[in-house]
């Protein structure tokens, strides 16, 4: 079946500092990929998205490549902000269809230090 | 224009009793889907609607049903509540069901079952 995995967090940084949030999947053929952000008390938040092999999503200062070679999707930021405190989920969605739902992973809580 | 729209916010309800949960897609968007997030977790997919057709359901047990109106807003329904049930649920939109579209997210009506 599918499944995303993603890195434990918390991931705690000082502001500033370069981001690298790790993201690996599992399904057959080839999903469109999603990373999506939740801030407290909120619903989830689309942050970039890519639909093929090789396709680079980006939004807001953040990156993510589609490599189907490793099959990973990690999201990348070259400096980050206080206010990029919040918990971030990896996703797939399976072409088949498109009738199945988006497949997260268990999310990333990440905390920028002033 | 408006997001994804979700009432209640915030439900308490005991075990045995029934809820009812309601969405509003963002205007011109005709699918729905439903996931449960619990604390700590990711969403899980329950249910897709699509022209107010089920055209894709999760893992989760019949005692979750849901229905998409004319109008293309949708209830999810579950009988019986569990302790388990405890949880936020999703709502998210999109324009058509195919993979590559991303789906919008509401803010959520968070359910506590005592």
């Amino acid at each position: 079946g599918n499944s995303v995995t993603q890195m434990e967090g918390p991931v705690t940084l000082s502001e500033e500092a370069f981001l690298t949030i790790n993201c690996t999947y599992t399904a057959t053929g080839y999903p469109s990929l999603f990373w999506y952000v939740q801030y407290p008390g909120e619903g989830l938040q689309l942050l970039l998205k890519a639909t093929k092999a090789d396709d680079k999503g980006s939004n807001k200062g953040f990156e993510a490549t589609y490599r189907k070679e490793t099959t990973s999707f990690h999201l990348e930021k070259g400096s980050v902000q206080v206010s990029d405190s919040a918990v971030y989920f990896c996703a797939l969605k399976r072409r088949r269809g498109g009738a199945d739902g988006l497949t997260f992973g268990k999310g990333t809580h990440l905390i920028i230090q002033p | 224009d408006a997001g994804v729209t979700q009432s209640p916010t915030h439900l308490i309800k005991t075990r045995g009793q029934q809820v009812t949960l309601r969405c509003s897609p963002i205007s011109g968007h005709k699918s729905v889907s439903w996931y449960q997030q619990v604390l700590g977790q990711g969403p899980q997919f329950i249910f897709q609607y699509y022209e107010k057709e089920e055209r894709g359901r999760g893992n989760f047990p019949d005692r979750f049903s849901a229905r998409q109106f004319p109008n293309y807003s949708s209830e999810l329904n579950v009988n019986a509540l569990l302790l388990g049930d405890s949880a936020l649920y999703l709502c998210a939109s999109s324009l058509e069901q195919e993979s590559n579209q991303p789906q919008h997210f509401g803010d959520g009506t968070r359910l506590s079952i005592l």
